[in-house]
């Protein structure tokens, strides 16, 4: 069974840094891409950041660009988003998506569950 | 920069009955990179299709997407209860993905 599982959301501070994990399982990880997507309570979804199966594409939504980096290790099966200097609009769910090829162009075929983070001021 | 707008915002429909919702993009796009999720409450999105108008895996035929020019279509034929829900369209161009806003269909 394909399956992803992120983990690493909590409450912090504004000005922390967070690193969320994806854990990937049931299929095989380099082949594909792999995209964050977020969620604000309430609101609609938000393109984060997304790799090529190798990640040596790595690619960003303009609100989150110079702060939040995507890597993956393909060794482990895991999808990874840093976030620095957090701030109160990051509070989201972040899911994490496989894409449906290696290139993250043409949509994402299973997510996770997300997880949750809360920034407070 | 690629903005995709979707209608309308509400859709109040019955069981049995037909979802039609649009998604204009901005400008011209790839219709590859186009696709269509659906959420429901307290669940991550699923997707539906993708290059516009290709059922992702175990999708029913009761959903089928068409375009014309920037105007993409998602149609939902003999709505059941789990289709009642938040419908999103998603472009990828220019090195990075955008969302549409939603279109929520729900019961009548």
């Amino acid at each position: 069974e394909v399956q992803l599982v992120e983990s690493g959301g909590g409450l912090v501070q504004a000005g922390d840094s967070l690193r969320l994990s994806c854990a990937a399982s049931g299929f095989t990880f380099v082949s594909y891409a792999m995209t964050w997507v977020r969620q604000a309570p309430g609101k609609g979804l938000e393109w984060v950041a997304g790799t090529t199966g190798s990640g040596e594409t790595t690619t960003y939504g303009d609100s989150v660009k110079g702060r939040f980096t995507v890597s993956r290790d393909n060794s482990k099966n895991i999808l990874y988003l840093e976030i620095e200097n957090l701030r109160v609009e990051d509070t989201a769910t972040y899911y994490c998506a496989k894409g449906l090829q290696y290139f993250h162009y043409y949509g994402m075929d299973v997510w996770g569950k997300g997880t949750t983070v809360i920034v407070s001021p | 920069e690629i903005t995709l707008t979707q209608s309308p915002g509400t859709l109040s429909l019955s069981p049995g009955e037909r979802a039609t919702l649009s998604c204009r993009a901005s400008q011209t796009v790839d219709s590859d990179y186009l696709a269509w999720y659906r959420q429901n409450p307290g669940q991550a999105p699923r997707l539906l299709i993708h290059g516009a108008s290709n059922r992702a895996t175990d999708i029913p035929d009761r959903f089928s997407g068409s375009e014309s020019g920037t105007d993409f279509t998602l149609t939902i034929n003999n709505l059941e209860p789990e289709d009642f829900g938040v419908y999103f369209c998603q472009h990828y161009s220019s090195a990075r993905g955008t969302f549409g806003p939603g279109t929520r269909v729900e019961i009548k």
